[in-house]
């Protein structure tokens, strides 16, 4: 059964530094989105994308954060300046288009340590 | 925004008992998701809701999306010890763009 993928599966970073968190969504899907999950907390939203552009993001998507799919099958989340408060679990999913159903499939996580 | 009440917060099972978590919100919602997370995993989707009054099973799993549209809730039968994990409600409103909203999730643990 095809699946989300993510890489890495645990990045340590220190703050002030750049970090490149990467999925691959399911192939035929055309809906990517970006959560997070602070540890012990409810999973939000970060960011939607569809053809090529965000489509929504919250408030928590800063200037900091950025989105890219450089090629047809990655979809990428790109933290500029990492602060300590960006440590949580960053989950990557994607949605198939079926008359309007909307069942979002998720990756199994990157688990982002700023010291 | 829209917010989403989801209890009880925690719960013991007994191997066998069946168990039963709900969803509640203040504003409608298009489509009713349910997940289940592992330690150190991402959400898995367990059963998706998309039509008011909806009930539907999969395997030991029932869930139902409220004549409302405001709440939903996932009952598990007969349960296993590997139904340990956290459980979360997630909704989506068309309207409200495409985001999930979810719940803060329902622990279920097994009783010592």
């Amino acid at each position: 059964e095809p699946e989300v993928t993510q890489t890495p599966s645990h990045q340590v970073t220190q703050m002030g530094q750049e970090v490149i968190l990467r999925c691959v969504p399911i192939s035929n899907h055309l809906y990517f989105y970006w959560y997070r999950q602070i540890l012990g907390q409810k999973v939000e939203f970060l960011v939607s994308f569809y053809n090529n552009e965000i489509s929504e993001k919250s408030e928590i998507f800063d200037d900091q954060f950025s989105v890219e799919r450089p090629d047809g099958s990655n979809f990428t989340l790109k933290i500029r300046s990492t602060k300590l408060e960006d440590s949580a679990m960053y989950f990557c999913a994607s949605r198939r288009t079926s008359g309007g159903a909307d069942t979002q499939y998720f990756g199994p996580g990157t688990r982002l340590t700023v010291l | 925004g829209q917010q989403l009440n989801q209890s009880p917060q925690s719960m013991f099972i007994q191997e066998g008992e069946d168990v039963s978590m709900n969803c509640t919100s203040s504003s409608i919602f298009n489509t009713w998701l349910w997940y289940k997370q592992d330690p150190g995993e991402g959400p898995v989707l367990l059963i998706a809701l998309y039509k008011a009054g909806e009930l539907t099973s999969n395997g030991r799993l029932t869930a139902q999306f409220g004549i409302t549209r405001k709440d939903s809730f996932l009952n598990i039968s007969a349960s296993i010890p590997s139904d340990v994990g956290i459980y979360f409600c997630a909704g989506h409103l068309k309207a409200a763009g495409n985001k999930l909203t979810f719940g803060g999730g329902t622990r279920v643990l097994v009783k010592p």
